[in-house]
């Protein structure tokens, strides 16, 4: 399948600075790419869709002033934490859309970031 | 009502037995339909697609397609502790569209 790569896989960092997070499509490129966050045994929760050379589409309760997403090129999509505290803490994910058509496309996920915030 | 709906379990199965997974989708459009697997800490991963009603196998995964019921299944034959995860069924309604998620069925394996 398609390698979609997420970097950092961990990060820890003190009350109101802020996070970047990277998800790249490796062997492919990916028009839109989608971001998630999810809490310790809940459920993958989508928090906006990532549409390169466009502004992203926030899911409704995801601060876009918070969550900065910048998809500048086909294969490179970033997840900006601002100011963050510990409530942000979470696992944050990233998706991309591999393939053509309607039996051809697939969702690949990078491998996830784990954010930490003291 | 959810797009996706899935049983969270937990549901327990012997070690060698077979592990069935139900989901079932709201929409009668949905044209593609997804089962990834997550172990706890890491990201979902792709272990099966189908588009046609039926049955798909791929080793010890069957996936089951029933667009008249709307629902898919995921079957896994010869479970083994390794199976152990939350199995997440997804659902895409087009090229283009978003895809859909259930929550989840954590499917433990017992040896």
């Amino acid at each position: 399948g398609a390698v979609v790569s997420q970097h950092p896989s961990w990060v820890i960092c003190k009350s109101g600075t802020s996070v970047k997070i990277e998800c790249r499509s490796l062997d492919f490129q990916a028009t839109t790419m989608f971001w998630y966050r999810q809490f310790p045994k809940q459920s993958l929760m989508l928090m906006a869709t990532s549409n390169e050379g466009s502004k992203a589409t926030y899911e409704q309760g995801v601060e876009k002033d918070k969550f900065l997403i910048n998809h500048a090129s086909l294969t490179l999509s970033t997840l900006t934490v601002t100011s963050a505290h510990p409530e942000d803490s979470s696992f944050y994910i990233c998706s991309a859309r591999a393939g053509q058509g309607v039996r051809g496309e697939k969702l690949f996920f990078g491998s996830g970031t784990q954010l930490s915030v003291l | 009502q959810k797009e996706v709906e899935q049983n969270s379990g937990p549901l327990s199965v012997p070690e060698g037995a077979i592990a069935s997974l139900n989901c079932t989708y709201s929409d009668r459009g949905s044209q593609s339909f997804f089962w990834y697997r997550q172990y706890s800490g890491k990201s979902p991963e792709l272990i099966m697609s189908i588009y046609s009603n039926g049955d798909k196998e791929d080793g010890r995964f069957t996936a089951q397609l029933n667009k008249a019921s709307q629902y898919v299944s995921l079957l896994i034959r010869d479970s083994q502790p390794s199976d152990s995860a939350t199995y997440l069924c997804a659902v895409n309604l087009n090229t283009g569209n978003q895809f859909y998620f259930g929550t989840g069925t954590s499917l433990t394996v017992i040896p």
